[in-house]
């Protein structure tokens, strides 16, 4: 059974339309972060949430957002997507975030800037 | 600076060799903590093992086995009698309590197994 969901699995939007990716997980864990990995490339952690506190990565454009209405949902907003946000983004969750835990990951949604 | 190296970026190999792919890692944490990912075609990173910096036994499960040496900072994966199933993109990261937790990724290994 999926543990961490993700929808769409494919999304296309134009450039500058609003665009919200939307995580979901039954692993009831504390910690749920977005990565957007472009091809040929590893992962960039944009940010987490460790329950409702937010941190944001240093590097991470403002054009990203994300909200955590609550334990099992995770959406990431992308305010004007540019040609440059086309990416596979990946959530992913883990049990705790001080005990160097593993992180699970969703199947990502692959997203089309037109 | 890079805290994690894949040195190599491409392996091709023919069904049933075995395949093995490096990692070193750098950082000034005593506890620290290592992980193998596998990314298939479809996209989803796939957990494989998570090593922390106290724990020096190899390990082995199934076909695939791994590798760790303080002395060498290294932490490598070796995939015995290689299948097709195994094509895949193969992730090494680091984890650091300097770093919050956060997983610092190597760049990644393609696997190509021929049939």
């Amino acid at each position: 059974d999926a543990m961490v969901i993700q929808n769409p699995r494919y999304q296309v939007t134009q450039f500058g339309k609003p665009v919200t990716l939307s995580c979901s997980q039954t692993l009831n864990h504390n910690v749920m972060y977005w990565y957007q990995q472009k091809s040929s490339q590893a992962p960039k952690l944009l940010f987490h949430y460790y329950d409702k506190d937010f941190n944001n990565e240093a590097d991470t454009p403002d054009n990203f957002q994300s909200r955590r209405p609550n334990t099992s949902f995770c959406f990431l907003d992308i305010r004007s997507p540019g040609l440059g946000d086309a990416a596979m983004y990946l959530c992913a969750t883990s049990r705790d975030l001080r005990t160097g835990n593993e992180q699970y990951f969703g199947p990502g949604t692959r997203l089309t800037v037109t | 600076a890079q805290k994690v190296t894949q040195a190599q970026t491409e392996i091709s190999v023919v069904e049933k060799e075995d395949v093995t792919l490096d990692c070193v890692y750098e950082t000034r944490d005593t506890t620290y903590y290592l992980f193998w990912y596998k990314q298939p075609p479809s996209g989803e990173l796939v957990f494989l093992i998570r090593r922390n910096s106290f724990d020096e036994q190899n390990e082995i499960s199934g076909r695939y086995s791994w590798n760790f040496q303080k002395s060498t900072s290294s932490f490598n994966f070796t995939i015995t009698a290689s299948q097709v199933v195994d094509s895949a993109v193969y992730f090494c990261a680091l984890s650091e309590v300097s770093n919050d937790y956060k997983l610092s990724f190597g760049a990644g290994t393609t696997v190509t197994v021929r049939a």
